[in-house]
């Protein structure tokens, strides 16, 4: 069964630090990997995306990495603000068999910025 | 900006009652699935839907489940006789060709009493 694990779970920082969040995943037949970013009762909304073939992707203040061969995925957030409180979780999709995109998804890193 | 809709966004329902959860893709959207959260627990797969057919589905996704796409616009997911263990929030995705991004609903949040 393929597992994904996310770590820390939880994490509290002050506004303007620089923080890594951690994304372990047991299958190494992934196609890509998604980071998604999850408010308190809502939706998820997409925050990057990184294909199997490349080995980061940054938008703004936001990097992911992929290293397929130790399974590891991290986001890197610069400068964190209190807007980016949040529930951060990581999802991938597996190469082949009859997945048409199914992500298989983390538990997530519950993200605190305090002023 | 394109974006998946999803109605309603709160639903109550008895035991033994079913329910249909409405979604509306992004117009030029190939792939569509449904995912559902318990409270407190990770995002699971339940379907995958593609070329008016199912192609992907999770344990999770018995006969009380059932998928549909009536028209060209909506993305429909039934619940025939809902269990206490259904309450949970139900997230609509789509996407388009190729291996690219899922984008996903707002949501429903199913709660059965």
């Amino acid at each position: 069964k393929q597992e994904v694990t996310q770590i820390p779970a939880a994490l509290s920082v002050p506004e303007g630090e620089n923080l890594v969040l951690n994304c372990s995943f047991t299958d190494s037949a992934i196609y890509n990997l998604q980071w998604f970013r999850q408010d308190p009762g809502k939706g998820l909304t997409s925050l990057l995306l990184i294909q199997s073939s490349q080995r980061e992707q940054t938008s703004g203040r936001l990097n992911a990495s992929l290293d397929k061969s130790s399974g590891r995925s991290t986001l890197y957030i610069a400068a964190s603000q209190p807007g980016d409180s949040a529930t951060y979780l990581c999802a991938y999709v597996r190469i082949g068999g009859t997945s048409y995109g199914k992500l298989t998804f983390g538990q997530g890193t519950i993200l605190t910025v305090h002023p | 900006e394109p974006e998946v809709t999803q109605t309603p966004s709160h639903q109550v329902t008895q035991m033994g009652q079913e329910v249909i959860l409405r979604c509306v893709p992004i117009s030029n959207h190939l792939y569509f699935y449904w995912y559902r959260q318990i409270l407190g627990q990770k995002v699971e797969f339940l379907v995958s839907f593609y070329n008016n057919e199912i192609s992907e589905k999770s344990e999770i996704f018995d006969d009380q489940f059932s998928v549909e796409r009536p028209d060209g616009s909506n993305f429909t997911l039934k619940i025939r006789s809902t269990k206490l263990e259904d309450s949970a929030m139900y997230f609509c995705a789509s996407k388009g060709q190729g291996w690219n991004e899922q984008f996903f609903g707002p949501g429903t949040r199913l709660t059965v009493l």
